[in-house]
């Protein structure tokens, strides 16, 4: 069955460096995938999407590849701060036998950058 | 614009009782997804509507039911509560339903403990 992954263990990083997150995917082939920011007893919040076409997307300090062939993605934050402190969701779609695409969320990384 | 709205926030019921939460997407949004999130599970889909019509659904016992009304509200109904029901249920508002990305803009969720 189609499944997602990502770092079990959560990410503590001195605040200036990078952070990176890492999402694997198997058993399926998704066009597009996205990451999400949550921050503890609220909802996810969008961060950023990134097309099977597209090796890599930017914005701002956020960095996010995905490469087909190893079925990854990884996500970037450079010049970490500790208002970058969140877990982070991978969410890739999945269709299914009705065409209909579904999100399906990996557990999340928990990051936390130290001041 | 304002964002997706859930009610009630928080919610206190015993086993064998049966809950109503609400919510309000996004003007504009057309489709509704409902999910639960509990420490150890991460984000698990329950179902998704779109023009009032159950599009997507998750693998959830039939005590878990949704609707969704022709102003795109939508309502999830858990009947026969049990312990495990405790969670965070999050709604999810979308622009388009099976459309080239699903973004889902999230509400702040409600927490519903089973006592």
């Amino acid at each position: 069955s189609q499944k997602i992954e990502q770092n079990s263990e959560a990410l503590n990083i001195q605040e200036g460096k990078t952070a990176t997150l890492t999402c694997n995917y198997t058993n399926y082939s998704p066009a597009y995938l996205q990451w999400y920011r949550q921050d503890p007893g609220r909802g996810p919040v969008f961060l950023l999407l990134i097309r099977e076409n597209e090796k890599e997307k930017r914005k701002e300090r956020l960095k996010v590849t995905f490469d087909t062939t190893l079925k990854q993605s990884l996500f970037h934050i450079t010049a970490s701060q500790p208002a970058d402190s969140a877990t982070y969701l991978c969410a890739p779609p999945l269709l299914n036998a009705g065409n209909n695409r579904k999100l399906i969320w990996g557990l999340g990384t928990s990051l936390a950058v130290n001041p | 614009k304002a964002g997706v709205t859930q009610t009630p926030r928080y919610l206190i019921k015993t086993r064998g009782q049966q809950v109503t939460l609400s919510c309000s997407p996004i003007s504009g949004h057309r489709s509704v997804s409902w999910y639960q999130q509990t420490p150890g599970q991460g984000l698990q889909f329950l179902f998704e509507y779109f023009s009032e019509t159950q599009r997507n659904k998750g693998n959830f016992p039939g005590r878990f039911s949704g609707r969704q009304f022709s102003n795109s509200r939508s309502e999830m109904n858990v009947s026969t509560l049990e312990l495990g029901d405790s969670a965070l249920y999050l709604c999810a508002s979308s622009r388009r339903q099976g459309g080239r990305t699903d973004t889902q803009y999230f509400g702040p969720g409600t927490r519903l403990t089973v006592l």
